[in-house]
C-alpha cells in the first residue's frame, strides 16, 4: 500500500531562517506531487506540483522553492522565511493511471514564523 | 472568477439528520474530476468522495453521496444519518486541465449537535 510521509511535524522559525520541509512517498512510482499551504481557518492554496523528477510548476510566485530530486521526494525550501510563510504545509500524491486520481495528503508540518 | 466556490462557511446539523453543503464549480473542459474532502481539527485531508463529469449516476460511498448537477455545475456533497465524528471542515475540489491541477474551494465547516 501506498503510505505518505511528511517531516517535521512542527517547526518553529525565526523571521529570515532557512527552511527545508521534505516529503517522501512509498508504494508507488513517478506520482504527481504536490505542495499546499493552509492558513488558519482557510482552505488549500496550491504552491507547487511536480510531473517529474526536476520538473516543477509553481502556482503563487513567492519566497519559497520546491524541488524533486528523486522520483518519490518533494522539498519544499526557502531561503528567508517570512512572517507570512507561517502555515500548515501539506504534501500531496496522485497517480497518473485514468481514474480518479484523488489526492492523497500527508500529516502536514505547521509552520510558525516568529 | 472562483473556480470552486463553498458559499457555507459554517454548518450545524443534528445528529442523525442528514446535511447537504453546497460546492458550485467553473471550468470550460470537458473532462473534469470533482472531489469532496474532509478535514478534522488533527489536519489530516481525508478523500471522501469522487465524481467524474463523464459519470452519469451520483457517487455513493457509504454514507456520502455526491450530488451533481451539470448543467448547473454543482456538486453538492450529501452526508446522511450525521455522526458526532462528522464535526470537520470540508473541502469540495476540482481537477481539470492538461497537467490535471486540483483547485480546492474554502471550506465548510460542520458541526454535529447531539
Amino acid at each position: 500500500s501506498q503510505t505518505i510521509h511528511q517531516w517535521p511535524a512542527t517547526l518553529v522559525q525565526p523571521v529570515g531562517s532557512p527552511l527545508s520541509l521534505e516529503c517522501t512517498v512509498e508504494g508507488t512510482s513517478n506520482p504527481n506531487l504536490y505542495w499546499y499551504r493552509q492558513a488558519a481557518g482557510r482552505g488549500l492554496q496550491l504552491l507547487f506540483y511536480s510531473v517529474g523528477i526536476g520538473q516543477i510548476s509553481s502556482e503563487v510566485p513567492q519566497n519559497l522553492s520546491a524541488s524533486r530530486p528523486q522520483d518519490r521526494q518533494f522539498i519544499l525550501s526557502s531561503k528567508k522565511l517570512l512572517l507570512s510563510d507561517s502555515g500548515f504545509y501539506l504534501c500531496a500524491w496522485s497517480g497518473r493511471a485514468t481514474g480518479r486520481r484523488e489526492q492523497f495528503f500527508g500529516p502536514g508540518t505547521r509552520l510558525t514564523v516568529l | 472568477a472562483q473556480k470552486i466556490t463553498q458559499t457555507q462557511p459554517g454548518m450545524f446539523v443534528q445528529e442523525k439528520e442528514a446535511v447537504t453543503l453546497d460546492c458550485t464549480y467553473d471550468t470550460s473542459d470537458q473532462s473534469y474530476g470533482l472531489f469532496w474532502y474532509k478535514q478534522p481539527s488533527s489536519g489530516e485531508m481525508i478523500f471522501l468522495i469522487y465524481q467524474g463529469s463523464y459519470d452519469e449516476q451520483n457517487a455513493t460511498e457509504g454514507r456520502y453521496s455526491l450530488n451533481f448537477q451539470k448543467a448547473r455545475k454543482s456538486a453538492n456533497l450529501v452526508i446522511s444519518a450525521s455522526q458526532l465524528g462528522d464535526s470537520a471542515m470540508y473541502f469540495c475540489a476540482m481537477r481539470e486541465g492538461f497537467y490535471q491541477k486540483v483547485t480546492f474551494g474554502t471550506g465548510t465547516k460542520l458541526q454535529v449537535i447531539p
